[in-house]
């Protein structure tokens, strides 16, 4: 299994309370993404970031920020958490190359998030 | 724009029957990727398969195989005397070219339940 490991894995807040999820990894991967699952929706992509330092948004960013100070840490950020940010949010790895074979993203386990 | 639809939201078969799960896709770029993952009921996201749009060859890993069309842009799935261990979630992704940083498209998913 690809090393990554997400916390919390639950989470219950009040609205308007800033929360951080972490993703931690083990394996050096350049490239990390932060997804919410909702029902009906799959998963989106909210950011992600293609080494230290370096981050993007993605589909579903407003509200939402992130870090990578750290190769192997990429934080979420929700600075004041809406009820509409209930989810579960999913962190991924890449170790996309150069090539045309794109690498398989692999994904933690999910950090379940209510806010009340 | 890109898009990935997986028009079956539940199927609901019995154990041995084989049973299709329909992707399909709309992208503009030549090069690209295609994915499927599987979400059991314990939440994680298991990669199963991933094909590039150069390579058309149909695959087979036990009882799954992967149909790429590109002619009709679907990338349909089918498990083979279907067991209730395949009772999950299953979702078709894509990706663009590396210049796109790898991120996933998601369809909605489609909930397999597979009775005994």
């Amino acid at each position: 299994d690809a090393g990554i490991t997400q916390s919390p894995r639950h989470k219950v807040t009040e609205t308007g309370t800033p929360v951080t999820l972490r993703c931690h990894q083990t394996e050096n991967h350049r490239y990390m993404y932060w997804y919410r699952q909702d029902p009906g929706h799959g998963l989106r992509l909210i950011h992600y970031s293609y080494g230290v330092k370096d981050t993007d948004k993605g589909e579903v960013s407003d509200g939402y920020s992130v870090s990578r100070s750290k190769t192997e840490d990429f934080l979420l950020t929700l600075e004041s958490a809406t009820s509409s940010q209930t989810s579960v949010y999913f962190c991924a790895i890449s170790a996309l190359g150069t090539d045309l074979s794109n690498q398989p993203q692999h994904f933690g386990d999910g950090t379940r998030l209510s806010i009340l | 724009a890109q898009k990935v639809t997986q028009a079956q939201t539940e199927i609901s078969v019995v154990e041995k029957e084989d049973v299709t799960l329909d992707c399909v896709y709309e992208t503009r770029d030549t090069t690209y990727y295609l994915f499927w993952y599987k979400q059991p009921p314990s939440g994680e996201l298991v990669f199963l398969i991933r094909r590039n749009s150069f390579d058309e060859q149909n695959e087979i890993s036990g009882r799954y195989s992967w149909n790429f069309q590109k002619s009709t842009s679907s990338f349909n799935f089918t498990i083979t005397a279907s067991q209730v261990v395949d009772s999950a979630v299953y979702f078709c992704a894509l990706s663009e070219a590396p210049g796109s940083q790898g991120n996933l498209i998601f369809g909605k998913g489609t909930k397999l339940s597979v009775k005994p």
